[in-house]
């Protein structure tokens, strides 16, 4: 079946712009996760959606960064008033219940002028 | 989640068996060890996990001590494509909460 994809692939964006990066998770997955990798960095972990829960946001690093979750699908991470730092490969990935392994997206590169 | 420890990097001669070893001293008794590694420019991709028996499946085999505290993750015959970064990750199974990566492990498989 189909796995998990983000769009766009590559996202070149002047600074002070915003940017909404878009992911469509496994069909019939309940929960979804947004992580980031910086150059030469590990991943770090963002925002996570389970089903009708309030999301764990502990990981956004400023509220300049959002996500939305519609309809139990699709989710959009959203940066406002982009920064240098913000540049890296935004990964999303999305689970079942059961098992609870994560599938993870090819990732969207972000990359602020 | 308990803390891991991977050594940085590793190198491995294509064929031959590549064994990466992880310290997770701190695991709970309800926290299985899971694996998962990173190909260059690709998302994180899922290998095994185990609570405390072997396991094996077709891409790796999952070894953990008798205490618990660290583990072997063992890709028999080692091929270029298996280059990557693996991530050794303790958690709850049934829980669907995020993953925390450590550095992880550098394999490089050479001819």
């Amino acid at each position: 079946g189909a796995g998990v994809s983000q769009s766009p692939s590559n996202k070149v964006t002047e600074k002070g712009k915003d940017v909404e990066l878009r992911c469509d998770p496994i069909s019939g997955h309940t929960a979804l996760y947004w992580y980031r990798q910086s150059l030469g960095q590990g991943l770090e972990f963002l925002i996570y959606f389970q089903g009708n829960s309030a999301p764990d946001k502990s990981g956004l690093p400023s509220d300049r960064f959002s996500a939305e979750r519609t309809g139990g699908s699709v989710s959009t991470l959203t940066i406002q008033r982009t920064q240098q730092e913000d540049s890296a490969v935004y990964l999303c990935a999305s689970s079942s219940l059961s098992p609870t392994e994560q599938y993870f997206g090819p990732g969207t590169r972000l990359t602020v002028t | 989640d308990a803390k891991t420890t991977q050594p940085p990097s590793m190198d491995c001669a294509e064929g031959r068996a590549a064994n990466l070893p992880c310290n997770h001293s701190t695991i709970s008794g309800n926290e299985y060890v899971y694996w998962y590694r990173q190909i260059h420019s690709q998302g994180p991709q899922y290998i095994i996990h185990g609570l405390k028996n072997n396991e094996t499946n077709e891409m790796a085999s999952l070894i953990i001590t008798e205490d618990r505290k660290s583990s072997t993750l063992i890709l028999p015959h080692a091929t270029l494509r298996d280059t990557a970064v693996y991530y050794c990750i303790v958690r709850l199974v049934y829980n669907t909460d995020k993953l925390i990566f450590g550095t992880g492990t550098r394999l490089q498989v050479f001819p």
